[in-house]
């Protein structure tokens, strides 16, 4: 059973444009969701997290914006670059588990020239 | 700045050989987690040990088995290996601060034939 759902599965945006990934969970427990970032033949590298205390954090081009009550949070990247082409999860962990993540099943984005 | 080191960086092994992958943390991290990937699939959690114990399980087979020892570096010794097995292996470091940031190496490939 997935814990944390993410969609889409691919996303193709041209150049410039706007990548909007999204996530859901369930687990209540939950408090704390990173986002990273994975290039083939490497290791997935944070780009960004949240705690469920704020509704939006921007770092540069990414942002993540949390909604609590539906149990959901997105990850936006502005002005998209070829070199952003990669795959994206989201995580999501627990405080009585330290920090053991729970991904999402991933998301493939290629941004066109 | 130093990263998580994983060797070897790729493994080729025959069904029902054995396997050891070990892990070098960051300097300062006394946290190692374990994660499985296989192809197009996001990483699960195998197993976790800070201050060299065994803090969490996950979905690792009884055929696999891990360490840490006392310098911090961690080992996965994989016994009676499957074709299933083949997968990318993360190891991970963070230090027992609350900070929930997870820190992967660049993995290993593991491919069982």
């Amino acid at each position: 059973q997935q814990q944390v759902k993410q969609s889409p599965q691919s996303l193709i945006v041209q150049k410039g444009g706007i990548s909007i990934i999204n996530c859901a969970y369930e687990n209540t427990a939950f408090d704390y969701f990173p986002w990273y970032q994975q290039f083939p033949g490497k290791g997935p590298a944070l780009l960004i997290a949240i705690r469920p205390d704020v509704s939006e954090k921007k770092e540069g081009r990414f942002t993540i914006s949390f909604n609590k009550s539906a149990k959901q949070f997105s990850l936006h990247i502005m002005d998209s670059q070829p070199g952003d082409s990669a795959t994206y999860f989201c995580a999501a962990s627990k405080e009585t588990s330290g920090s053991r993540l729970t991904f999402g099943e991933g998301t493939q984005l290629t941004v066109n020239p | 700045a130093a990263g998580v080191i994983q060797s070897p960086r790729h493994l080729i092994k025959e069904k029902r050989e054995t396997a050891t992958l070990k892990c070098y943390p960051i300097p300062r991290h006394d946290t190692v987690y374990w994660y499985q990937q296989g192809p197009g699939q996001d990483p699960q959690f195998l197993i976790s040990f800070y201050e060299k114990m065994q803090s969490d399980k996950g979905s690792i087979p009884d055929r696999f088995s891990a360490q840490q020892f006392s310098d911090y570096h961690s080992e996965l010794n994989m016994s009676s290996l499957e074709l299933g097995d083949s997968a990318l292996y993360f190891c991970a470091s963070s230090p027992w601060t609350g900070t929930r940031k997870l820190f992967f190496g660049s993995g290993t490939q593991l491919s069982v034939l």
